[in-house]
């Protein structure tokens, strides 16, 4: 079947400039998550939503990052006031459930110029 | 504070030979550890787990031990093959789904 797919692919924005990022997990897949990877850095998390609620987002580096997954199902990232340190490739993956393994998206490029 | 690392940021392998790459973890309360493989352009691909209970898991090719004494974990790819050429990451949790992840080992198998 299809795995977790992400848009855009690459996103190149002004710094100060608004960003939504879109996750499409694995249809039936409850859990999602997103992480942040830095050049030369493993993925760094960022939030967990069981269902539709944000079940741990300690990894929101600030108040300008955001997250929702309305209906369960598709999740969006969105970045407020983006600064040049935004930039990185941000993650998406999710699983049958919070014990099972995570399966990742390819990913969405941001930079911030 | 980096609590999962790989020190090795590259590592090189005949084809037909063993690989092991190596993660420290300084997180004693971690339970759970797996292994992700990343080619470029791409996002990473679940290799192997472990769970503290178990010292080792073997899934064909791969093996996984871990070392709870000396919070340290290890990938044995046997044998190797060029398709194993990748970023190999190491990455922990307490509970079951904040992965903590290492900064990544290159592995390079040559023909």
């Amino acid at each position: 079947g299809a795995g977790v797919s992400q848009t855009p692919s690459n996103k190149v924005t002004e710094k100060g400039k608004y960003v939504e990022l879109r996750c499409d997990p694995i249809s039936g897949h409850t859990a999602l998550y997103w992480y942040r990877q830095s050049l030369g850095q493993g993925p760094e998390f960022l939030i967990y939503f069981q269902g539709t609620g944000a079940a741990d987002d300690s990894g929101l580096p600030n108040d300008r990052f955001f997250a929702v997954r309305p209906e369960g199902s598709v999740s969006t990232l969105k970045i407020q006031r983006t600064e040049r340190g935004d930039s990185a490739v941000y993650l998406c993956a999710s699983s049958r459930g919070a014990g099972n393994e995570q399966y990742f998206g390819p990913g969405t490029r941001l930079t911030v110029t | 504070d980096q609590q999962v690392k790989q020190n090795s940021p590259s590592l090189s392998v005949q084809e037909g030979r063993i690989s092991i790459l190596n993660c420290d973890y300084t997180n004693s309360m971690f339970d759970y550890f797996l292994w992700y493989k990343k080619y470029p352009a791409e996002g990473p691909t679940f290799l192997i787990s472990i769970s503290s209970i178990k010292d080792k898991n073997e899934d064909g090719r791969f093996t996984v031990f871990l070392n709870k004494s000396a919070k340290h974990l290890s990938l044995h790819i046997v044998p190797s093959q060029p398709g194993d050429s990748a970023v190999y990451f190491c990455a922990a949790s307490r509970g079951t789904y904040k992965y903590i992840f290492g900064t990544g080992t290159r592995l390079k198998v040559l023909a």
